[in-house]
């Protein structure tokens, strides 16, 4: 079955500094997606970005950005320019034809 | 549009009791989905369905049922509540296909004393 593994229970940044969420996961499809969402404290689920497994060039979305390593299968998230609205837990994603993937999240922390 | 919309936003339950949460959306789309949400577990998926018609199971079905009777709406059923289903659940709606984006609901909190 396939899995999604996030290793930082609890992350944290300075306001304007760069910090990178961590993402691995496995499968045995070739064809997938990966996304990264956010959920605040409004319990409301956001996405944030997303991966093709085909596309070499790594997704980019203004702050955010991955680095996506197909054959380590990881797919981290790294957050430039950290502002005090990221903070939130954050979660990857794995999905498949009709099967989705979560990890455990990420809390992000941004200290001002 | 009012997007994925549940009810309702919090219940609490009996043990052996039986509800439905509904779910909602006016986007049209094809595949709609179930999750809980349990501390330390993140997302896992109950129940899917790909149409009017038409639902699968996920990765944890055991208690709950659904139906798809109308492209807008997909209920889930707790036939028989039990303590260990107490969780926050969410409703998400997309387009066919792996790489649309899922749009969430707000969310029910439910207890199951």
């Amino acid at each position: 079955a396939q899995t999604v593994t996030q290793s930082q229970p609890e992350m944290s940044v300075q306001e304007a500094e760069t910090v990178t969420l961590s993402c691995t996961y496995d499968t045995s499809e070739s064809d997938y997606y990966l996304f990264w969402y956010k959920q605040p404290p409004s319990r409301q689920m956001i996405l944030v970005i997303r991966q093709e497994a085909y596309k070499q060039q790594n997704a980019t979305e203004n702050r955010f950005s991955v680095n996506f390593q197909k054959a380590a299968k990881s797919f981290s998230l790294k957050i430039s320019d950290s502002q005090l609205g990221d903070a939130a837990m954050y979660f990857c994603a794995y999905r498949s034809d009709n099967d989705m993937r979560f990890g455990a999240g990420t809390r992000l922390t941004v200290k001002p | 549009n009012a997007g994925v919309t549940q009810t309702p936003k919090f219940q609490v339950l009996k043990t052996g009791q039986s509800m439905t949460l509904q779910c909602a959306q006016d986007m049209n789309h094809e595949y709609m989905s179930w999750y809980r949400q349990d501390p330390g577990m993140g997302l896992r998926l109950i129940h899917y369905s790909v149409g009017a018609g038409i639902t699968d199971q996920g990765e944890v079905p055991n208690g709950y049922n659904v139906s798809r009777s109308t492209t807008e709406d997909f209920p889930l059923r707790l036939l028989s509540a039990a303590p260990s289903q107490t969780s926050v659940y969410f409703c998400a709606s997309s387009y066919s296909g792996t790489h649309n984006e899922q749009f969430f609901g707000p969310g029910t909190r439910l207890t199951v004393l």
